[in-house]
Formats: C-alpha cells, sequence, structure tokens
C-alpha cells in the first residue's frame, strides 16, 4: 500500500504563473517531509521541507504549505520558470528515524513559455 | 548539500558481465543508499546502510549486492550483469540527526546491458 500519494503524474502550467503540486499520505506516524526536484539523467535535488510541527515554510519561489488533518502537503511555485520544468518527488519521515524516507511517485511539472 | 559522487556516469556492458557501481561522499554521513529508477518511473530503494557493516535490502528486490567497509564508500555489485537491469541507479547519503533526514543524491549512473 502506498504511503506517500501523488495522484497527479503531469502537471502544465504557463510561465510567470503559480504550479501547485499535491502529496497525500496516510502513514500518521509521518512527522517531517521534503521535495525534491529531479531532471532527466541527474539525481534529485532536495528543494525544501517542513517538520509537522510547522504548516507553511517557504524559500524564495516556493513555498510548502502542510495539512495535518487531512493528511496532505502542497509544493507551490510562483512564479513558474522554464527551468522548473522537471518532475517533483514528495517524499516523507517518521519520528522513529529507523527507515529510509518514503517517496511518492512523482508529478512531472511542464512550464511552457 | 552534501558532496557525493558516483561512477561511472554512463556504463554500456554486454549480458554476463560482472559491474560494479561506485558511490563516495565526502561528508561522513553515517546513512547511506541505492535506488533504481527507470525512466520516468517512481524512485526505488534496492539496499541501504546506516553504517559500516550494516548493509539491508530495501523495497525492491535486487539481484544486486553492496558493501559498506569504509564510511564514506557504498558500492554495488551486479555479479552477471542481465538486460532487465538496464536502469538508472542513484546513490543517496544523508547525516544520523535524529529522524528528520535529509537525503543527498548523486548524479547517477545509467546502466545499459546489452
Amino acid at each position: 500500500d502506498q504511503q506517500v500519494k501523488q495522484n497527479s503524474p503531469s502537471l502544465s502550467v504557463q510561465e510567470g504563473r503559480i504550479s501547485i503540486l499535491n502529496c497525500d499520505y496516510t502513514n500518521s506516524m509521518f512527522d517531517y517531509f521534503l521535495w525534491y526536484k529531479k531532471y532527466p539523467a541527474e539525481g534529485p535535488t532536495f528543494l525544501i521541507s517542513i517538520s509537522s510541527i510547522k504548516d507553511k515554510n517557504e524559500d524564495g519561489r516556493f513555498t510548502v504549505f502542510l495539512n495535518k488533518s487531512a493528511k496532505h502537503l502542497s509544493l507551490h511555485i510562483v512564479p513558474s520558470q522554464p527551468g522548473d520544468s522537471a518532475v517533483y518527488f514528495c517524499a516523507a519521515s517518521a519520528y522513529s528515524g529507523n527507515t529510509p524516507l518514503v517517496f511518492g511517485k512523482g508529478t512531472r511539472l511542464s512550464v511552457i513559455a | 548539500e552534501a558532496d557525493i559522487y558516483q561512477t561511472p556516469r554512463y556504463l554500456v556492458i554486454g549480458t554476463g558481465k560482472k559491474i560494479t557501481l561506485e558511490c563516495s561522499q565526502t561528508m561522513g554521513h553515517d546513512k547511506m543508499y541505492w535506488y533504481q529508477q527507470d525512466p520516468g518511473m517512481e524512485l526505488h530503494l534496492i539496499h541501504y546502510s546506516y553504517g559500516v557493516n550494516s548493509t539491508e535490502k530495501g523495497d525492491l528486490s535486487s539481484e544486486s549486492t553492496v558493501s559498506r567497509i569504509r564510511t564514506e564508500h557504498f558500492p554495488l555489485t551486479l555479479e552477471s550483469a542481465r538486460p532487465s537491469h538496464t536502469s538508472q541507479y542513484l546513490c543517496a547519503s544523508s547525516p544520523s540527526l535524529g529522524y528528520q533526514e535529509t537525503q543527498y543524491f548523486g548524479p547517477g549512473t545509467r546502466l545499459l546491458v546489452l
């Protein structure tokens, strides 16, 4: 059973507009969440993270929102740029710290100029 | 950001050959991981290690093996490569800072088995 779900395999957004990528999780023990960005033929790059004690974390154009009651997080990119076109992975970890990160299947974002 | 290196970046090899994919990190991270990813597909954890002489299998069954003799080095070996092993292999590491770990990835090795 998938514990971290990214239900949208792909998303297209116009340059300059907002991109919103969504992620749902089922394990209530998860309390640390991360977003990674991946270009083809490269390794994923860490983007931004959020702890469960917060509901928002911002870093430049990237903001992650966490809704613990809904077990939902989202990544907002404003404004979107063509260079943001990549696959975005959501990941989560649990307090125990003895198990690796759990990744979603990814969402492919295409930013159209 | 962690410095983590993978060699080779690209490898084309014939069926039946033995190969070793190298992964090294210079940040002194205790935790290291190997993932396999087919194009456009999800990341599959195949091996991980939480320290020297410690290795575990991941979620995806793999015919590869790993070793962790030194903290900075986590090589992956395929004794007899097959076309089904064609994939991208990603190595990652993370510090042992409690449970809020951030994994840092290497550039990956693209393997093609003919």
